[in-house]
């Protein structure tokens, strides 16, 4: 089965500070995705990746930045917290290759829970 | 824009009984639709798929009917359990072209199961 895990599922962190959210999937996946979850907006792109070191704008990229550094792993970086980015984030990721399912189902993470104060 | 949407945001049922959960979508160039489930706390699970050069696909106690005419989708579970109660996402993807890979999702549709 597909495995997406993500480092935290809740998370405080203060106005200002620098926040890293990790994301892992151990299926060789070369697409991963990050979004943002929040009540009555559902799920919205914040940014995605097609191969390592390959990045590209959601539909809400302002005020994050990612990485790619390695296949397995997609970063999203919030380089300074704001009480707007109060939120879910979920990490996901899709193209199995040979076998298993449809190359464009998304196979998401537990999620992290971000709280900004 | 075009969006992938849902008619109803709460659907209550009792346990036993058939749910059926609709979405609407305006895309018509969408030719891949998934149904997600994700329960409380937790990240959307996959639950079924289906291709737009099928109308009727069936798993294990779910249905997804795709009328593509009306371009509406359905899920149907059949037996409703209480573990069925969680938030249910519609799914559209293009297929082509630039951002192929990328999801368009519907709001979700919250299901409680009355004992």
């Amino acid at each position: 089965d597909v495995k997406v895990t993500q480092s935290s599922r809740y998370l405080v962190k203060r106005t200002g500070e620098k926040v890293f959210l990790e994301c892992v999937q151990d299926m060789d996946h070369e697409n991963m995705f990050w979004y943002r979850q929040d009540p009555g907006l559902g799920l919205r792109l914040i940014y995605f990746s097609y191969d390592v070191k390959m990045k590209e704008k959601g539909d809400i990229p302002e005020g994050y930045s990612v990485s790619r550094e390695k296949k397995e792993r997609f970063s999203l970086i919030l380089e300074s917290a704001s009480t707007n980015q109060t939120s879910m984030y979920l990490c996901a990721s899709s193209f199995p290759g040979t076998g298993g399912r449809q190359r464009e189902t998304q196979y998401f993470g537990p999620g992290t829970r971000l709280l900004v104060l | 824009g075009e969006s992938v949407g849902l008619h109803l945001p709460t659907l209550s049922v009792q346990e036993g009984d058939n749910s059926i959960i609709n979405c609407a979508y305006s895309n018509s160039a969408s030719d891949y639709f998934i149904w997600y489930k994700q329960e409380s706390g937790k990240g959307p699970q996959f639950i079924i798929d289906i291709r737009s050069n099928m109308d009727k696909r069936q798993g294990q106690r779910v249905t997804v009917l795709l009328n593509k005419t009306v371009k509406h989708l359905s899920l149907q579970i059949a037996a409703t359990q209480p573990g069925d109660s969680a938030v249910y996402f519609c799914a559209e993807n293009i297929g082509s072209g630039a951002g192929s890979y990328q999801l368009t999702f519907g709001k979700g549709t919250k299901l409680s199961v009355i004992p």
